[in-house]
């Protein structure tokens, strides 16, 4: 398996634009995280889903942030209208569920100017 | 927040020396797990501590586990030049399959 499976894996984009990052999680795992990654904050858990749907979205830290699930294949995460705050490096994580160890994504790196 | 804290913010040994990296965290829990992350590279899974579990030892690493201190450390033996990475312990929250990252240890192995 080709692991965990992220795209773009760098961005940049200008103040106002939507930024959609994308996500192929390991076939057969039905857990999937986005985390993003800043200097300041850390790792922040964003979204969590289980089975393709969101269980746990407390994360996500304002109405411009958006993610789907359409099927155990993909997920994607969505920034509209980005903001400069905004750039951070974007982890995808996917686990099979009956197993605690999650397997990470090389991650998007997200500039907004 | 669940987030764990880490300490030292950063280490810098020679090779061959020991490397101790602690947790602690906030809530109780039911793992706990250690990750490695290279420079610019995703998150690398490590070793899983379940709450019941006091040690836990893979290759030169060993995990320590004090619930009653809401406290974890990790150990690396015999340190590597190829150990250069930032570690992070995660946790869970209790409940449901998500975790939470600590702030993580910037560990600089000097060859």
């Amino acid at each position: 398996d080709a692991g965990v499976i992220q795209s773009p894996r760098h961005e940049v984009t200008e103040m106002g634009q939507e930024v959609t990052l994308r996500c192929k999680p390991i076939s057969g795992h039905n857990s999937l995280f986005w985390y993003r990654q800043t200097m300041m904050r850390g790792l922040e858990l964003l979204i969590y889903f289980n089975n393709n749907v969101p269980i746990d979205d407390s994360g996500m830290p304002e109405d411009r942030f958006s993610a789907k699930m359409p099927n155990a294949s993909f997920s994607t995460l969505k920034i509209q209208p980005s903001e400069p705050r905004d750039s951070a490096v974007y982890f995808c994580a996917s686990n099979p569920g009956d197993r605690v160890e999650a397997f990470f994504g090389q991650g998007t790196r997200l500039t907004v100017v | 927040s669940q987030q764990g804290e880490e300490d030292p913010q950063a280490l810098s040994i020679q090779e061959g020396e020991n490397a101790t990296m602690n947790c602690s965290y906030k809530t109780s829990i039911n793992n706990l797990q250690w990750y490695r992350q290279n420079s610019g590279r995703g998150l690398v899974h490590l070793i899983l501590i379940r709450s019941n579990e006091r040690e836990k030892h893979s290759g030169r690493l060993r995990v320590t586990l004090d619930t009653s201190k809401k406290s974890s450390s990790l150990l690396i033996t015999a340190s590597r030049a190829a150990d250069t990475a930032s570690y992070f312990c995660a946790t869970d929250a209790g409940t449901g399959n998500q975790f939470y990252f600590g702030t993580g240890t910037s560990l600089t192995v000097i060859p």
